[in-house]
């Protein structure tokens, strides 16, 4: 399954599917964009970042998409696991103050 | 290399009581942010120190809450006479020395619990 453009707060994804997980951010200054994945108990671990002067960047699995026109930030996830079950987070900053979203919560289907 | 290490990993505490919480941050890197995570939101930023400095503390409440990252030693965070209220997690980040924006690796976090 996927959502394009509009952020929800849960996701819930068929095992080889691919996940779109959308994050709209507010400040025009930011410049600097991170994805960070929680799993319960667990603290925020780094996925994929992107700078301003990029709107595309792919890591293993994962792509980061960034549109500054409209301020915001997506995450592909290609051929979803049981192991993507977790709560995933969008982070800006324009210095070093992370701001996060609000979370997406994916549940991958068997 | 160890990543970010902190401890304790939950903290128990009765309403008045201190809480420290400690940060170890990653081989090599000098700069320690601490984050305040409540039940289903983000992590909200509280303070960035370096080694015996606080470059940033705008987002610690200006009342029971310090920290300070000394010269030898992990970074800690010191909330006293507790409140139900700081029942939170509390997330240590830390990153590598440089003037560009590096990214901030967290750690397990501490998740302190008021009664």
């Amino acid at each position: 399954g996927e959502s394009v453009g509009l952020h929800l707060p849960t996701l819930s994804v068929q095992e080889g599917d691919n996940s779109i997980i959308n994050c709209a951010y507010s400040n025009s200054a930011s410049d600097y964009f991170i994805w960070y994945k929680q799993e319960s108990g667990k603290g925020p671990q780094f996925i994929i970042d992107i700078r301003s002067n990029m709107d595309k960047r792919q890591g293993q699995r994962v792509t980061v998409l960034l549109n500054k026109t409209v301020k915001h930030l997506s995450l592909q996830i290609a051929a979803t696991q049981p192991g993507d079950s977790a709560v995933y987070f969008c982070a800006e900053t324009p210095d070093y103050k992370l701001s996060f979203g609000a979370g997406t919560t994916v549940t991958v289907r068997a | 290399n160890a990543g970010v290490m902190q401890n304790p990993r939950h903290l128990v505490r009765r309403r008045g009581q201190e809480a420290r919480l400690r940060c170890s941050p990653m081989k090599g890197h000098s700069h320690v942010y601490w984050y305040r995570q409540l039940p289903e939101e983000g992590l909200k930023f509280m303070v960035y120190l370096q080694k015996e400095n606080i470059i940033d503390e705008s987002g610690m409440p200006k009342e029971r809450f310090s920290a300070e990252f000394p010269k030898e030693g992990p970074s800690i965070l010191r909330i006293q006479q507790v409140v139900r209220g700081d029942s939170a997690a509390y997330f240590c980040a830390s990153s590598p020395p440089g003037t560009k924006k590096e990214t901030q690796y967290f750690g397990p976090g501490t998740r302190l619990l008021v009664l």
